[in-house]
Formats: structure tokens, sequence, C-alpha cells
């Protein structure tokens, strides 16, 4: 049930974009990412509803396919300080998440 | 708010120890998961409790592992005995209701290491 993301790694020029995937093969309620830096807690980055709109805030963005049981996280014109493991956290419809593999993003400058 | 809190943020333990790992959550928070983390698993649930009471304990490996939460303010993960597999970074978290539309809010997380 754990979900698979795609990349597992990505090394990007500050500047660059990047896509994170997020698939489930259970359908899913909600999905949730999360970022974690090094030695640090994972730290909510947005919620994505069944139902709802694509969210964002800042070059950080996201959206969700229900019918494909899917997300993906846009991260635009990228800064050093997106540097960290993004955390998928999809929900089935109980009171829990389950996390995906992550994927581990690194910036240059 | 100070955010959710835990202690300790390191613990070094020989093999066959008890060790108690604690966790304030943030006040008015109805729900507390408790993570492991490794490098090999990934983040994993253990255990959550809502309003106090164990909801789903079915991530909690063995029996040599324990979860308390004597009231809204304080939980407890215990393991007795310890074995070197159980080192891992441990975190608690809290959201203020369900997880479908409600984010969870991490601790520090406590850095296990059984030797």
């Amino acid at each position: 049930q754990q979900p698979v993301q795609s990349p597992q790694a990505v090394i990007l020029r500050e500047g660059e974009d990047a896509v994170i995937n997020c698939s489930s093969s259970k359908a899913l309620y909600s999905v949730h990412w999360y970022r974690q830096k090094h030695g640090e807690a994972p730290v909510f980055l947005m919620i994505l509803l069944k139902g709802g709109e694509q969210k964002g805030h800042d070059k950080i963005s996201a959206s969700f396919n229900e019918k494909k049981q899917q997300s993906s996280l846009y991260l635009t014109a990228s800064q050093l300080s997106y540097s960290g493991t993004y955390f998928c956290g999809v929900n089935f419809g109980n009171e829990k998440l389950t996390f995906g593999t992550g994927t581990r993003l690194t910036i240059i400058p | 708010d100070a955010g959710v809190i835990q202690s300790p943020r390191h613990e070094v333990t020989e093999m066959g120890q008890e060790v108690t790992l604690r966790c304030k959550p943030i006040s008015g928070h109805d729900y507390l998961f408790w993570y492991r983390q490794t490098m090999m698993r990934g983040l994993e649930l253990l255990i959550y409790f809502n309003n106090n009471v164990p909801i789903d304990d079915s991530g909690m490996p063995e029996d040599r592992f324990s979860a308390k939460m004597p009231n809204a303010s304080f939980s407890t993960l215990k393991i007795q005995p310890s074995e070197p597999r159980d080192s891992a970074v441990y975190f608690c978290a809290s959201s203020e209701s369900g997880t479908i539309q409600y984010e969870q809010y991490f601790g520090p997380g406590t850095r296990l290491t059984v030797t």
C-alpha cells in the first residue's frame, strides 16, 4: 500500500524546475506533501483533497488526479532552500497517512 | 505554541535495556501519531491516538513496543527490551483533527541508537 514516488533523486541547478510524482494502487482521499531537511523533522507543505483544486504557494504547487490515484508536486524556479527529501503521504479514508519512499532533491548554485 | 516537543533528542543504550521516548503534542490537537524512520523502511506509522485512546497499533513491530497516552498533553513510547534493529529516528506528530483534511505537525524526533 506504500505509494511509489518518482524520481528517487534529482539534481537541479538553481532556477530550474522539477516535478515529483506520487502514485498509489489504492483509491485516495487526500494527499499530503512534506519536505524534510537532513537531520530535521518533516515539514508540511500542502494537502490535496479528493475533489479539490490544485494548490500552491510561492513557487511550489501540486495536483491530484483522482482517476489515476496520482499526485504531482511542481517546483518552479528552484531555490537553494528547496533542497531536501520530499515525501507524499496518502490517506485511504481513515485517519492515518502512509508515506512514500521519498524523493531527494539537491539544488546546486 | 512551542510545537510538538520530544525528549530525549538522542538516546544511546545497550541491547536489552528499556527505552522510553516522550512526546508532548500541540495543545488542542486531538490526534497523536508515533512514527519510526529508517533508511531501509522509510517513515512508517507505529500507532496513533485519538483523544488519548489508541486507535490503530497495527504498525507496532512486536510486543516489545508499547505506547500510552495518559492525558492530552503527554504520550510515551516504550521499548523493552531494546535490540540493535530498533535503532532509528522516532517522530511524534499531532494534528488538530482527522488526517484526511488536517496537516500533521512533527516533533524534532528522538535518535535512538541501540548497541
